[in-house]
């Protein structure tokens, strides 16, 4: 049993379309982070959220995290090709715990 | 500023051999993670350290696998008596203590004959 879903799986869209991914969980995080992965090397942090309702931006990415901290979303405007890759949310419950990675979303921005 | 380190990045085995695998983390950073992934899937966890100390393994098989992370030098994961089902990419991440982030080797990557 997966401890975080993302959703949707798979997302392929046309390069200037906006999107939303979604990391999803029963359990509650202290902090929930976004990685992307691309294909090769290894996930690089976009964000780290720890705050009910926090909502950061990164350039074109809009991150958001659930009021009762167990669901956050990434929302890209925009999409261009240098924005595919995998997609990997993960929660931490406390401090000292490991990090819990999602099954991650796999998007492609086709030109 | 170097980022984590790790070696080999590309590692063949034979059944029934060794694989060791080594993550040096960033420079001031002192908790060490483990993850494994197969192809098409996210990270699965393994082992969690600290400097001469484990503090989370619970993501980690009880045969065949151990880790350390010694007062010097870099944290290695050991694979003994290796089998097909453990190929995979083995990540290391690093932290610096007390901030929930982790930064990421680039894997090595274990193919098991």
């Amino acid at each position: 049993t997966q401890l975080l879903e993302q959703s949707p799986q798979f997302l392929s869209i046309q390069e200037g379309e906006n999107l939303t991914v979604y990391c999803n969980s029963s359990s509650v995080f202290s902090s929930l982070q976004w990685y992307r992965q691309e294909p090769g090397e290894g996930p690089v942090l976009l964000v780290t959220v720890v705050t009910g309702g926090e909502v950061k931006k990164l350039k074109r990415l809009t991150f958001q995290f659930g009021d009762a901290r167990k669901d956050s979303s990434l929302h890209i405007t925009a999409a261009q090709p240098g924005d595919t890759g995998l997609y990997l949310c993960a929660g931490a419950r406390d401090y000292g715990q490991n990090f819990v990675f999602g099954p991650g979303t796999r998007l492609s921005v086709l030109p | 500023n170097a980022g984590v380190m790790q070696n080999p990045r590309h590692l063949v085995r034979r059944r029934g051999q060794e694989a060791r695998l080594r993550c040096s983390p960033m420079k001031g950073h002192s908790h060490v993670y483990w993850y494994r992934q197969l192809p098409e899937e996210g990270l699965k966890f393994m082992v969690y350290l600290q400097k001469e100390n484990i503090i989370d393994e619970s993501g980690m098989p009880k045969e065949r696998f151990s880790a350390e992370f010694p007062k010097e030098g870099p944290s290695i994961l050991r694979i003994q008596q290796v089998v097909r089902g453990d190929s995979a990419a083995y990540f290391c991440a690093s932290s610096p203590q007390g901030e929930r982030k982790l930064f990421f080797g680039e894997g090595s990557r274990l193919t098991v004959l």
